[in-house]
């Protein structure tokens, strides 16, 4: 089967630096996601790691462990239009004519950003 | 270049009826996938499109059916609704087979509400 764990609610201040973590268990692996989420709107996309170490997208950065199933999203320099839920998201093959595979979402990590 | 567009973006039927949704990938993107997304849920897979052919389904019964048409915009067609089938349904669209770090850009949704 698959599971998606990632905390429910992180609170934190305007400027400060959160780290989201996600950890995860599938029976394969094509890479994970990292989605914002407004309320009433759809997913963005916001990163991508399909090897092990860091991606760095300005202010947004992503980490991934395949061996320990394990990734975080490191936000920084905290605005309040951060305040949104994110989204681990896992990705498996699905095979024949795609490489593409399914996204296997957790259900979405509510970031509050005080004044 | 365009990006997914998706129609309704309300509706509301009530339980029995049948709904079709619809959806535009972004220009260039062969492959179609079907999420919903249920309040306080992370989205769920239900199916996706490649080249006109369903080739991977979540775990969902076979009243939630889709098409894919040449210019690859699709449908995702719901009968006999439930007032479970209440939820967020996104659409998702992405380069064919070679685009191995593509990520998944969706559309901004169609909230069906089923009373």
């Amino acid at each position: 089967g698959q599971n998606i764990d990632q905390p429910t609610e992180m609170t934190a201040t305007e400027g400060a630096i959160v780290q989201i973590n996600c950890t995860y268990q599938t029976s394969g692996f094509n890479g994970l996601f990292w989605y914002q989420q407004h309320a009433g709107e759809a997913p963005t996309f916001l990163s991508y790691n399909v090897l092990d170490g860091l991606e760095e997208k300005g202010r947004f950065s992503s980490f991934l462990s395949r061996s320990k199933g394990y990734s975080y999203l490191l936000l920084k320099e905290l605005q309040m239009k951060d305040s949104a839920s994110y989204l681990c998201a896992v990705r498996d093959y699905l095979g024949r004519g795609s490489t593409l595979g399914r996204l296997y979402f957790g259900r979405g990590t509510q970031l509050t950003v005080w004044p | 270049e365009t990006g997914v567009t998706q129609s309704p973006t309300h509706l509301i039927k009530t339980r029995g009826q049948q709904v079709t949704l619809r959806c535009s990938s972004q220009s260039g993107h062969n492959t179609v996938s079907w999420y919903q997304q249920a309040l306080g849920q992370g989205p769920q897979f239900i199916f996706q499109y490649y080249r006109e052919e369903e080739n991977g389904r979540g775990n969902f019964p076979p009243r939630f059916s889709g098409l894919q048409f040449p210019n690859y915009s699709s449908e995702l067609n719901v009968n006999a609704l439930e007032l479970d089938d209440s939820a967020l349904y996104l659409c998702a669209s992405t380069a064919g087979t070679g685009s191995y770090n593509s990520p998944l850009h969706f559309g901004n949704g169609t909230r069906l509400t089923v009373t």
